[in-house]
């Protein structure tokens, strides 16, 4: 079955620190990969996606994420972290380009950004 | 104003009460998903819809109903709710190309007593 896996549920860094967040997915085709971030109360926003094109996917605020095959991962990161980025941060793959319906989503990472 | 609503935002019910939960999209998209994320889980599908008249069950549909009333317009109903159904529900929309976004609604807490 494929899955996703987000490693730490909890990340904290001090403000101006690198952010790094890591995701590792099992799919057996090259999928979609996704960065979602949720503020509290409210819905989920698509930070980037990889879509088979460029390996190193900038996004929104400042975010970018590499997909790395041989890895089977996607970790976002971010220079430079902003008390504005803690939040929740959600991983997602869909397995494969025809089943982009059926997105599977990581547990999630919660992030902390100490001043 | 918001592109995917959620009615209502929260909502405390009973045990073997019936509730609806309603998604309202202005994206004009034709595809529209209902999620439920509890803490540690992430978000898992319940039910999607390509159109009016194509639905389709989630990872975790038994418990769960749903109506696409219109091309804007996607309910979840509980029959009979439980207590674990406790969640925060998402709606949530999309295009029909592959590589589309989706869009989601602000969320609905809900807690079954």
């Amino acid at each position: 079955a494929q899955s996703v896996t987000q490693l730490g549920s909890h990340v904290s860094v001090s403000e101006g620190a690198l952010v790094l967040l890591r995701c590792n997915y099992s799919s057996s085709v090259p999928p979609y990969l996704f960065w979602y971030v949720q503020y509290p109360n409210q819905g989920l926003q698509l930070l980037l996606k990889y879509t088979s094109a460029a390996t190193l996917v900038k996004g929104i605020n400042g975010f970018e994420a590499e997909f790395k095959k041989s890895e089977t991962s996607f970790h976002l990161t971010k220079p430079s972290a902003h008390m504005s980025d803690a939040a929740e941060y959600f991983c997602a793959v869909s397995p494969t380009k025809s089943s982009y319906d059926k997105v599977i989503f990581g547990p999630g990472t919660s992030l902390s950004v100490i001043p | 104003d918001a592109d995917v609503t959620q009615t209502p935002r929260n909502r405390i019910t009973k045990t073997g009460k019936r509730i609806m939960l309603e998604c309202s999209q202005t994206k004009g998209h034709d595809r529209m998903y209902w999620y439920r994320q509890d803490p540690g889980l992430g978000l898992r599908l319940i039910y999607y819809s390509f159109d009016v008249k194509d639905i389709n069950k989630g990872e975790i549909s038994d418990g769960y109903s749903v109506s696409r009333q219109a091309q804007a317009k996607f309910s979840l109903s509980l029959e009979s709710a439980i207590p674990n159904q406790t969640a925060l529900y998402f709606c949530a929309t999309r295009g029909t190309s592959s590589t589309d976004t989706q869009y989601f609604g602000p969320g609905t807490r809900l807690t079954v007593l």
